[in-house]
């Protein structure tokens, strides 16, 4: 059974600090791997798609990396604005094209 | 260039009725795939559509079921409504399957009572 884990399931972080959270996902038939960020009322927006291992990403003050041999990304930002509050969701795709995703994990950014 | 549109954006139901969502893509765009959300869970994939096929689909009893037609918009039909049916669907467009880049609708909000 495939499964994408996301941890942690929630996190308050203190305006200005960094931060970063973990998807782990199946390391087999690997195709991509993206990162979503769905604010409330919000649809969520694609931040990164990933597909080769040590690829790293960076949109402003937020980046990622993966590690496809041992099945994980980590999501960073830096600096933490209230305006980064959202669930932050992570999508494994497989050779198949099958997208499984993870529960996400909601970040809130304390003034 | 106009977004992933989905309509109804809400819908009131009552069980044991049947209920079809519509979703058209961005334009160019052949891959629409179809998710659930419910309160307390991710995102449940339902299925996924490219040039009118079916190239994956969720772990969804067969009540629910969808279709593209040639100009790339998707139908999503749930049949005998259930209440955990209930949910927040969501489709996406892309322009080609798997690779990402998905732009999603702002879903419809299904109330089955």
């Amino acid at each position: 059974i495939l499964n994408v884990e996301q941890s942690p399931q929630s996190l308050h972080v203190q305006e200005g600090d960094s931060t970063n959270f973990t998807c782990s996902f199946p390391s087999s038939n690997f195709y991509a791997l993206h990162w979503y960020r769905w604010e409330t009322a919000k649809s969520p927006e694609a931040l990164f798609v990933m597909t080769l291992n040590g690829d790293e990403k960076k949109k402003g003050r937020i980046s990622a990396t993966l590690n496809t041999k041992e099945g994980y990304s980590y999501l960073y930002i830096k600096g933490s604005q209230p305006e980064d509050s959202a669930t932050y969701l992570c999508a494994f795709s497989d050779s198949n094209y099958q997208l499984i995703w993870g529960a996400g994990t909601k970040l809130i950014i304390k003034p | 260039k106009a977004g992933v549109t989905q309509t109804p954006r809400y819908l009131i139901k009552t069980r044991g009725q049947q209920v079809t969502l519509s979703c058209s893509p961005i334009s160019g765009h052949r891959s629409v795939s179809w998710y659930q959300q419910t309160p307390g869970q991710g995102l449940q994939f339902l299925f996924e559509y490219f040039s009118e096929t079916q190239r994956n689909k969720g772990n969804f009893p067969g009540r629910f079921s969808g279709r593209q037609f040639s100009n790339s918009r998707s139908e999503m039909n749930v049949s005998t409504l259930e209440l955990g049916d209930s949910a927040l669907y969501l489709c996406a467009s892309s322009l080609i399957e798997g690779a990402g880049g998905y732009t999603f609708g702002s879903g419809t909000r299904l109330t089955v009572v």
